[in-house]
Order: C-alpha cells, then structure tokens, then sequence
C-alpha cells in the first residue's frame, strides 16, 4: 500500500467552478501536511501547510485536514486559467521526510 | 540568485555512464534534499543534508547513487553506471532550517538514459 494515494486525474473545469483535490494516506503518525503546485516543467511550489486538523484558508485556497480520517483536501475557488497546474499533496512524519502523492492534474477552461 | 538553481536543465546519457547533477540552494539555507519524479508518480525522497550533521541517505536506491554538499553550499547528486530506469526528473529543494520551513525547490534536471 502506498503511503500516500491520490487521483491524478486530469480534472477539467471551466473558469470560476470551486476545483476539489483529495489525497488519503496510511500513516497515523504522520503530522506535516501540505500541497504544492507544479507548472508544467517547473518546480513544485508550495501553496498550503499544516499540521493540525481543521481548515486552513489563503486567499482561493483552502485546506482540510481530517486525521481522525486520513485524509486532506485542498479548494480552490473561482479557479482560474492560471491555476491549470498539477497539484501535489504531501504528508510526513517531519518535514524533510515528505511522502508525496502522484499529483492530479488540473485544466481550468477559459 | 533569488531561487534554488539546478544545472543541467537537461540531459541525456548513455546506459552505463556517469553523471553529476548540480544544486545552488538559496543563500542562507542550511537544509537541502534530493528528491525524484518519475513520469506519472509522487517526488521519491533521497537524500537530506543539514547543516555539519550526517546526511540522511536512507533514499538512496542503490550504492550507485552519492550525494556530496560542500558546506552550506553546492551539492552534487552523482549517479554511476546509469540504468534506463534511472530516467526521471531530478529536483533539489532547500530551506532555512530543517525544521518547520517550506521546502523551495529548483526546476530540475530531466534525465534520460538511452
């Protein structure tokens, strides 16, 4: 079993919808949480990071953790064309460690 | 320079030669990681350095596989007697400290073995 499972999509959408992402893992230990974006031949970037339950907001974005669950969520809201990416969640014991998902690959349509 | 800088943004080799890879970590970061991403998977952890302590290696997949850090500074990934299935992105990422800072990662070098 994988440490950390999530759908790769792709997901398409059109401009404005709310995009939902979901990643399960299998560590109960685990306490870092986080989801990066990665354009297309870039870096992956960091976008959200925690490392309790509960919701975290930024802007667009908002971050569920249910670790009673294993499970995380990121929302973007009134997706736009830019936010076309891949999106990786990651989750680990320490922060250094990170096991991350296979990523889900987003298309917002103009 | 602003980012984490990795050389070369590409390259292809021949199966049974070497090859180093080169990371610039953000001035300032005492913490950089080695992590790969093969086509359609998560980034696979594989090696650690912070700061004058013992590198993490338990990512290694093979003895084929060394990692170097000049202080604070430089890194080299190298990868001896490449193999097709070493074919993948090779992505450096460094932070201020080990600890609770995000990871802030260079654009890659996309390996091909032939």
């Amino acid at each position: 079993q994988k440490e950390v499972e999530q759908d790769p999509g792709p997901l398409s959408v059109p401009e404005g919808a709310i995009v939902s992402l979901n990643c399960t893992y299998s560590n109960s230990a685990f306490q870092y949480f986080m989801w990066y974006r990665q354009y297309s031949r870039k870096g992956p970037e960091l976008l959200m990071y925690t490392y309790s339950s509960g919701n975290k907001e930024d802007g667009r974005f908002t971050a569920q953790v249910d670790k009673s669950s294993k499970y995380i969520s990121l929302f973007i809201r009134d997706s736009q064309p830019s936010d076309s990416a891949t999106y990786l969640c990651a989750v680990g014991e320490n922060d250094y460690k990170l096991s991350f998902g296979a990523g889900t690959t987003v298309t917002v349509r103009a | 320079g602003a980012g984490v800088s990795q050389s070369p943004s590409n390259k292809v080799t021949e199966k049974g030669k070497d090859v180093e890879l080169r990371c610039d970590p953000i001035s300032g970061h005492t913490a950089l990681y080695w992590y790969r991403q093969r086509l359609g998977q998560g980034l696979e952890f594989l090696i650690y350095f912070q700061g004058n302590s013992a590198p993490d290696k338990s990512g290694l997949p093979s003895d084929r596989f060394s990692a170097e850090r000049t202080g604070e500074s430089v890194s080299t990934l190298t990868i001896q007697r490449t193999q097709q299935e070493d074919s993948a992105v090779y992505l450096c990422a460094s932070s201020r400290t080990g600890f609770g800072s995000p990871l802030h990662f260079g654009n890659g070098t996309r390996l091909t073995v032939t």
